[in-house]
């Protein structure tokens, strides 16, 4: 069954370094999305992204946060600056469609510790 | 804006009984609803979607949940729980803003633990 991979699993960095965490969605889905999830706390929208753009975003996506689609393949979220409130479960998902009855698959998850 | 709650922070129950794990959601207009399961060390799992017609849905491993209006919930069901069934289960909601919603508003999860 096809699956969400991110690299790495585990991101250990020091306050105002730059960090990329990578994501390769389901290979034939066309939109995609970043959630975090600060530890005991919900699960949060970041942004969704289609086409090479952005459809949406959170008060949370600040313009310390970028994503790309780099290659055919692969999924990104950079943060420029990280800040000590960026400590979280990063979550990457994807899904076939746009539409609000689609599902939306998630990866396993890249912890981000900002030291 | 749409909310979802899920009030209890942990659901015990011994294996083979029943078991169920509360949700109740906000929205303007009609939800589309998700239950995801989450085990250690593992990104979020699908079970299952309430999208329209039968109020009784049935997803991935034995779960379905049932939607009712009304009450605005969807609870989880099990028939027979198992020990491997011990995870963190969350609910989530997306609902037609108008202007393109893709998110899921996600509840806090509720762990579910059981014992042999």
């Amino acid at each position: 069954e096809p699956e969400v991979t991110q690299t790495p699993s585990h991101q250990v960095t020091q306050m105002g370094q730059e960090v990329i965490l990578r994501c390769v969605p389901i290979s034939n889905h066309l939109y995609f999305y970043w959630y975090r999830q600060i530890l005991g706390q919900k699960v949060e929208f970041l942004v969704s992204f289609y086409n090479n753009e952005i459809s949406e975003k959170s008060e949370i996506f600040d313009d310390q946060f970028s994503v790309e689609r780099p290659d055919g393949s692969n999924f990104t979220l950079k943060i420029r600056s990280t800040k000590l409130e960026d400590s979280a479960m990063y979550f990457c998902a994807s899904s076939a469609g746009s539409d609000r009855t689609d599902t939306q698959y998630f990866g396993p998850g890249t912890r981000l510790t900002v030291l | 804006a749409q909310s979802v709650a899920q009030p209890e922070d942990q659901v015990n129950v011994a294996e083979g009984n029943p078991l169920t794990v509360k949700c109740t959601y906000s929205v303007s207009g009609n939800p589309y609803l998700f239950w995801y399961v989450q085990y250690p060390n593992r990104g979020l799992q699908f079970l299952l979607k309430y999208i329209t017609g039968d109020n009784l849905v049935k997803g991935s491993y034995g779960f379905e949940a049932e939607f009712n209006k009304s009450q605005t919930s969807f609870h989880l069901k099990k028939p027979s729980a198992l020990v491997s069934d011990s995870a963190l289960y969350f609910c989530a909601v997306r609902a037609y803003s108008g202007a393109g919603s893709y998110q899921l508003t996600f509840g806090k999860g509720t762990k579910l633990s059981v014992r042999p």
